[in-house]
């Protein structure tokens, strides 16, 4: 089974300057994606980035970015630029990569980032 | 292009009762997944759905059950609530072939069991 680790319950940074949330997982899988969502106070999950394991480059998105170390099995996310539409929980994710079958997503334990004025 | 529709946003119930949530995938997505999230157990996937099938079931008893029509439209059931199922759902759907990029989430629905 496959679990994911937040270590951060709480962060906070002010606005324009840059964070990194931090996401470790655990796996037997060699083949997989990896995710970063962001769930504002309206409740949806917005999907913020997307990473292959079997990619080592690291997946950008505007301001996001990861750092995606597949050895020491660490999925941190660096957000620049901090704005305050950024206040969210943000929960990483595991999905294996199984093509063609189910596949589920299973959630850390999410990290509640505040951006302040 | 519309979202993820889940109905209703909230919902009160008594313990002992049943449930039915639903779900509206986005245009031609196939797949959908169900979780439930509360604040001491966190995200858990429930069930996903393919084809009016269900693929894929997490570790929750079966009270929980779910099914999906042709139009890819889901529900999802409880029976005999109990105090411990008040949660968010959340719905999630995907084009098939293309989990890995990602599920589109609904907003929710927030059931408080009392």
């Amino acid at each position: 089974a496959q679990t994911v680790t937040q270590s951060q319950p709480e962060m906070s940074v002010q606005e324009a300057e840059t964070v990194t949330l931090s996401c470790t997982y655990d796996t037997s899988e060699n083949n997989y994606y990896l995710f970063w969502y962001k769930q504002p106070p309206s409740r949806q999950m917005i999907l913020v980035i997307r990473q292959e394991a079997y990619k080592q480059q690291n997946a950008t998105e505007n301001r996001f970015s990861v750092n995606f170390q597949k050895a020491a099995k660490s999925f941190s996310l660096k957000i620049s630029d901090s704005q305050l539409g950024d206040t969210a929980m943000y929960f990483c994710a595991f999905m294996r990569s199984d093509t063609g079958t189910a596949s589920k997503l299973t959630f850390g334990t999410g990290t509640r980032l505040q951006v302040t004025l | 292009k519309a979202g993820v529709t889940q109905t209703p946003r909230y919902l009160i119930k008594t313990r002992g009762q049943q449930v039915t949530l639903s779900c509206s995938p986005i245009s031609g997505h196939r797949s959908v997944s169900w979780y439930q999230q509360t604040p001491g157990q966190g995200l858990q996937f429930l069930f996903e759905y393919f084809s009016e099938t269900q693929r894929n079931k997490g570790n929750f008893p079966g009270r929980f059950s779910g099914r999906q029509f042709s139009n890819s439209r889901s529900e999802m059931n409880v029976s005999t609530l109990e105090l411990g199922d008040s949660a968010l759902y959340l719905c999630a759907s995907s084009l098939v072939g293309r989990l890995g990029y990602g599920y589109t989430f609904g907003s929710g629905t927030r059931l408080t069991v009392v």
